[in-house]
């Protein structure tokens, strides 16, 4: 009955490496986030998808691409890790309007090697 | 632009007593909500409480209230009768209509003792 759901919860991987965070949202939300949270615990949006169309899309290297088949599934992909992309990764879910707050999922703490 | 600070990075209060923690933001726009959330050593976050800009009232959710001053554009959250369970890190937000993104402060790491 999770409500948003990230899988794996944690992936440790060498460096040129590259991996893929899924989430999914059962609550019928139809915008989709990915944030990043760093060693110093700041969180950062990288992504937003709104009913399969990318909104935001923050600074972030082309290394990560987003990848949203449905409004209910939003999954990052991460092409030659680096040292520096290891933090914990948010995925989150709302609705368009986003002004009740976001449900987010668990987290993936991703450690690169 | 939109900024939110948390100034005080760590707290500590005894269990039962009431402790409140700080945040203060800054946006241009007159339609924005503001957010505590709560990150528990379990790395989920948790929405705490939820303040609408155009509203004087303060929120209250139990034991978690906030002091809403929107002329000082601050907002901080007040922990009645602290349990260990709310030992947690405390993020504040803002979110702006029509940006679909939350601001998120740096955090406040808040341990209740024993």
């Amino acid at each position: 009955d999770t409500a948003v759901s990230q899988t794996p919860k944690y992936l440790v991987t060498q460096m040129g490496n590259d991996k893929s965070i899924k989430c999914e949202q059962n609550l019928g939300h139809d915008t989709m986030y990915w944030y990043k949270q760093d060693s110093k615990k700041f969180l950062k949006i990288m992504f937003s998808y709104n009913n399969k169309e990318l909104i935001i899309n923050e600074t972030v290297p082309n290394r990560f691409s987003p990848k949203s088949p449905d409004k209910a599934h939003l999954n990052l992909h991460i092409n030659s890790l680096e040292l520096g992309d290891s933090a914990v990764y948010f995925c989150a879910s709302s609705h368009s309007t986003a002004n009740y707050g976001y449900t987010f999922g668990s987290g993936t703490r991703l450690t690169v090697v | 632009a939109q900024t939110v600070t948390q100034s005080q990075p760590e707290m500590s209060v005894q269990e039962a007593e009431t402790v409140t923690l700080s945040c203060t933001y800054d946006t241009s726009e007159s339609n924005y909500y503001l957010f505590w959330y709560k990150q528990p050593p379990s790395r989920q976050m948790i929405l705490v409480i939820r303040q609408e800009a155009y509203k004087q009232q303060n929120a209250t959710e139990n034991r978690f209230s906030v002091n809403f001053q929107k002329a000082a554009k601050s907002f901080s959250l007040k922990i009645s009768d602290s349990q260990l369970g709310d030992t947690a890190m405390y993020f504040c937000a803002s979110f702006t209509s029509g940006t679909y993104k939350y601001i998120f402060g740096t955090g406040t790491r808040l341990k209740v003792l024993a």
